[in-house]
């Protein structure tokens, strides 16, 4: 079975400085997808960036990157020139052949002014 | 702009009490999906419905049924509410069963508490 592990429960970050938030994952299949969701005091869950595995070229959505490690099973989320409003829970999540996503425990980003 | 509507974003039942936490989504999607998320364990599948009528399991399916009559609506059923169902619901849905580059998209959750 698949499993999403995310091995930073809290992380924290001054604004304007750059944070990464690690994600390792474990399967044997060869396509599958991976994504970053965050989700704000607001509850709502929102997609920040999605990596497909058979694509080695990292995925870029503004200041979100992600370092995808197929090999390492390892898709960490960077954030650049972090903001106030990245405050949020963030879980990484793995979407494979069985068509459900698989999220990890999450990791809880504080941002201080 | 697309949405997943939960009827409900608190809701206080008492030990026993059957409960129905509605899902509404109004995007045509075939997909829809019934999420637990507790502090520390992220979130956790309850049930899966790929279609009217279909309903299949996820990770924690006891204790919970799920109901699906139209394609827009997905209910999920406690049928004997305990205090250890005492959690956040979030419900999801998705297109079609291949379009795995598209991730989910999630209603802003019910909060419930059993008493």
């Amino acid at each position: 079975a698949q499993t999403v592990t995310q091995s930073q429960p809290e992380m924290s970050v001054q604004e304007a400085e750059t944070v990464t938030l690690s994600c390792t994952y474990d399967t044997s299949e060869s396509d599958y997808y991976l994504f970053w969701y965050k989700q704000p005091p607001s509850r709502q869950m929102i997609l920040v960036i999605r990596q497909e595995a058979y694509k080695q070229q990292n995925a870029t959505e503004n200041r979100f990157s992600v370092n995808f490690q197929k090999a390492a099973k390892s898709f960490s989320l960077k954030i650049s020139d972090s903001q106030l409003g990245d405050a949020a829970m963030y879980f990484c999540a793995y979407r494979g052949s069985q068509g459900n996503l698989i999220f990890g425990k999450g990791t809880k980003l504080s941002v201080k002014p | 702009d697309v949405k997943v509507t939960q009827s409900s974003r608190y809701l206080v039942k008492r030990t026993g009490e059957k409960v129905f936490l509605e899902c509404v989504q109004d995007m045509d999607h075939e997909n829809m999906f019934w999420y637990r998320q507790d502090p520390g364990l992220g979130l956790r599948l309850i049930y899966f419905s790929y279609d009217v009528k279909m309903k299949e399991k996820g990770d924690i399916p006891e204790g919970y049924s799920v109901s699906r009559e139209k394609k827009e609506r997905f209910s999920l059923i406690l049928e004997s509410a305990s205090t250890n169902q005492t959690s956040m619901y979030l419900c999801a849905s998705h297109p079609r069963q291949g379009s795995k580059n598209y991730g989910y998209t999630f209603g802003s959750g019910t909060r419930l508490t059993v008493v």
